[in-house]
């Protein structure tokens, strides 16, 4: 049963930096496609960005409000996915959920973490 | 990148059929055949329901149905049951590595 359990959510103000991690199991980080995807306190589904497999190409790709902000990363060897999240901004409050993806949607999702940015 | 439109409500009573639209434009809904639709309870993660236009994961009843015509995908609920009522997110494939949702519809069972 694939799993995904993220972390490392918390309360930050303006400006400041906070990793999400996501741990994964059940299947082969190795071979799968990865994204990040968040939601607002009451808001709908936003689409964060997404990194491939390492075999086809290891390349992330983001959303245009995070992008230069958020970097995805994966340590396949952990099972492990990444966010690093700088310059952090009151609108990126949100749940953020990880999800394995492919051709343009997310089969599995965690539970999710909550980021808080505020002052 | 803009969000695609759905309907913020839609609403049927037990047994009936409900369909929900999510219009795009042709760079995304119209441009590819990667539309999916997500199933989400208050308080839960979302659920994949539906993939690459009209594909149905195992153990998604076949109540629910997709397709999609010119810049609009639509889901379909037949059979309405009392656990059908959550939010209801579109998805597609925008090109040049980008996706995008639309903004949601709240389904309500009468």
């Amino acid at each position: 049963e694939v799993q995904l359990v993220e972390s490392g959510g918390g309360l930050v103000k303006p400006g400041e930096s906070l990793r999400l991690s996501c741990a994964a199991s059940g299947f082969i980080l190795n071979n799968a496609w990865m994204s990040w995807v968040r939601q607002a306190p009451g808001r709908g589904l936003e689409w964060v960005g997404r990194i491939k497999s390492k075999t086809d190409g290891g390349t992330p790709d983001y959303a245009a409000p995070v992008k230069g902000r958020f970097t995805i990363s994966r340590d396949d060897s952990q099972n492990t996915l990444f966010l690093q999240m700088n310059s952090l901004k009151t609108e990126d409050t949100a749940v953020y959920y990880c999800t394995t993806y492919t051709s343009g949607y997310s089969r599995d999702w965690g539970q999710g973490t909550l980021v808080i940015v505020s002052s | 990148q803009s969000a695609l439109t759905q309907p913020p409500s839609a609403s049927g009573s037990p047994g009936q059929s409900v369909t929900i639209s999510c219009t795009g434009t042709s760079s995304d809904v119209g441009g590819y055949n990667y539309v999916s639709w997500y199933q989400q309870h208050p308080g839960k993660a979302p659920k994949l329901m539906i993939s690459e236009v009209s594909k149905r994961p195992s153990g998604v009843p076949d109540r629910f149905s997709g397709s999609k015509s010119g810049n609009t995908a639509s889901l379909t609920v037949s059979g309405l049951q009392a656990e059908d009522e959550a939010d209801y997110y579109c998805s597609s494939y925008a090109g040049s590595n980008i996706v995008v949702f639309g903004g949601g519809t709240k389904l309500t069972v009468l």
